[in-house]
């Protein structure tokens, strides 16, 4: 069965500063890959996702994330953070056929 | 394009209670998922529907049901409610053709159970 992993359950960044959001995973084959985005009270919206091809991925509000099957991983980045950034971040894994499989989330506060 | 759509929004029951969660899901999307999300135990995956049948369940007891009627619209019940069922229940919609895996969420019902 796939697993995921998002070893940083919060992270604090300055406004203005770099982003990177850790997630790695655990699948026998190349999986669908996510990262959605949920502000509190809300419901979770889709940033960007990995089926195949291009190993980085652009996706809304200038985020984007990179495939590296050599080491499992699917990390999230954003050059500069706006302070309408502040969310739970989370990546899912997903297979033909199946659910998807989320992480533990990642809780971003931004600081002015 | 309307969005998914979950109802009530927020309830509150008491041990023993039995609830109904209703999700319309985005045009043209036949497939439901249901997910549980708690602060402890993260986002857990209820069921999936498909055309009206369970096309993928997760691991949660019997108590735990859902249907899907023809309209796609989906209901999910939780009988002799517990205390540890005081989470946000998501919807989530998808086409369902090519089972890619992406879902559109709804903004969830939640429940609170005393």
């Amino acid at each position: 069965a796939q697993s995921v992993t998002q070893p940083d359950i919060h992270i604090t960044v300055s406004e203005g500063a770099s982003l990177e959001l850790r997630c790695n995973y655990s699948y026998g084959a190349t999986p669908y890959l996510f990262w959605y985005v949920q502000s509190p009270g809300q419901g979770l919206q889709l940033l960007l996702k990995y089926f195949s091809g291009d190993t980085l991925v652009q996706g809304i509000k200038g985020f984007e994330a990179e495939f590296k099957r050599s080491q499992s991983s699917f990390n999230l980045r954003k050059p500069s953070v706006h302070w309408s950034d502040a969310a739970e971040y989370f990546c899912a894994v997903g297979v033909i056929g199946n659910m998807l499989t989320f992480g533990g989330g990642t809780r971003l506060m931004v600081k002015p | 394009k309307a969005g998914v759509t979950q109802t009530p929004r927020y309830l509150i029951k008491t041990r023993g209670q039995q609830v109904t969660l209703s999700c319309s899901p985005i045009s043209g999307h036949r497939s439901v998922s249901w997910y549980q999300q708690t602060p402890g135990q993260g986002l857990q995956f209820l069921f999936e529907y498909f055309s009206e049948t369970q096309r993928n369940k997760g691991n949660f007891p019997g108590r735990f049901s859902g249907r899907q009627f023809s309209n796609s619209r989906s209901e999910m019940n939780v009988s002799t409610l517990e205390l540890g069922d005081s989470a946000l229940y998501l919807c989530a919609s998808r086409t369902g053709a090519a089972n890619t895996g992406e879902l559109f969420f709804g903004e969830g019902s939640r429940l609170t159970v005393l």
